[in-house]
């Protein structure tokens, strides 16, 4: 039973464009997302994450778009840059669940030069 | 100084052996967790210790049994490997339990099971 799926196993992209990662939620009890970033052979690293009651958040290059109406979030990445190129985790939890994140499969991310 | 380490970094062994995967944090966190990645790249949580308390224990098997020592650190034991264990195992930490206190990952300890 997946309930956070990012169905885009990679994307590429030229540096300077804008990286699109989407990822997608089934249960409506996930008010918290977060957007983790994994480079090979080490652990996730936290990028970004919103609120159910925002529908954007931007920290510099980086900004989370949520719409709940469609239990879709998107991250987009402008202008991207080799250095971003890893694998892109979207994560879901529900408040009061202790902190119990609920981890898509990743979108490999290829920042071309 | 590794926010997150876990030893040992990959995990070799046979079925039917028992071994441990240890973390230690030092951020001075409350929370720390363990995590799988399966084959098909699923990260799921296992355990969850808050100041030394079990708070969440997903279905695990009974032969997966955490131990926190103290605050700094949580161990992970199996007993009884099979082949379906082989996975990374990835600790994490966090300050608190709220949506404000994000995880902190290790950088995980691939174990083949043969």
């Amino acid at each position: 039973d997946q309930q956070v799926k990012q169905n885009s196993p990679s994307l590429s992209v030229q540096e300077g464009r804008i990286s699109i990662l989407n990822c997608d939620y089934t249960n409506s009890m996930f008010d918290y997302f977060l957007w983790y970033k994994k480079y090979p052979a080490e652990g996730p690293t936290f990028l970004i994450s919103i609120s159910s009651i925002k529908d954007k958040n931007e920290d510099g290059r980086f900004t989370v778009f949520l719409n709940k109406s469609a239990k879709h979030l998107s991250l987009h990445i402008v202008p991207s840059q080799p250095g971003d190129s890893a694998v892109y985790f979207c994560a879901a939890s529900i408040t009061g669940t202790a902190s119990k994140l609920t981890f898509g499969t990743g979108t490999r991310l290829q920042v071309t030069l | 100084d590794t926010a997150v380490s876990q030893t040992p970094k990959y995990l070799v062994t046979q079925m039917g052996n028992d071994k441990s995967i240890k973390c230690e944090q030092n951020l001075g966190h409350d929370t720390m967790y363990w995590y799988k990645q399966d084959s098909k790249k699923f990260l799921k949580i296992m355990f969850s210790y808050n100041n030394k308390e079990l708070i969440i224990n997903e279905t695990v098997p009974n032969r997966f049994s955490p131990k926190s020592p103290d605050k700094a650190h949580l161990n992970l034991h199996i007993n009884s490997l099979e082949l379906g264990d082989s996975a990374v195992y990835f600790c994490a930490s966090s300050r608190g339990t709220g949506n404000n206190s994000p995880l902190h990952f290790g950088n995980g300890t691939r174990l083949t099971v043969t």
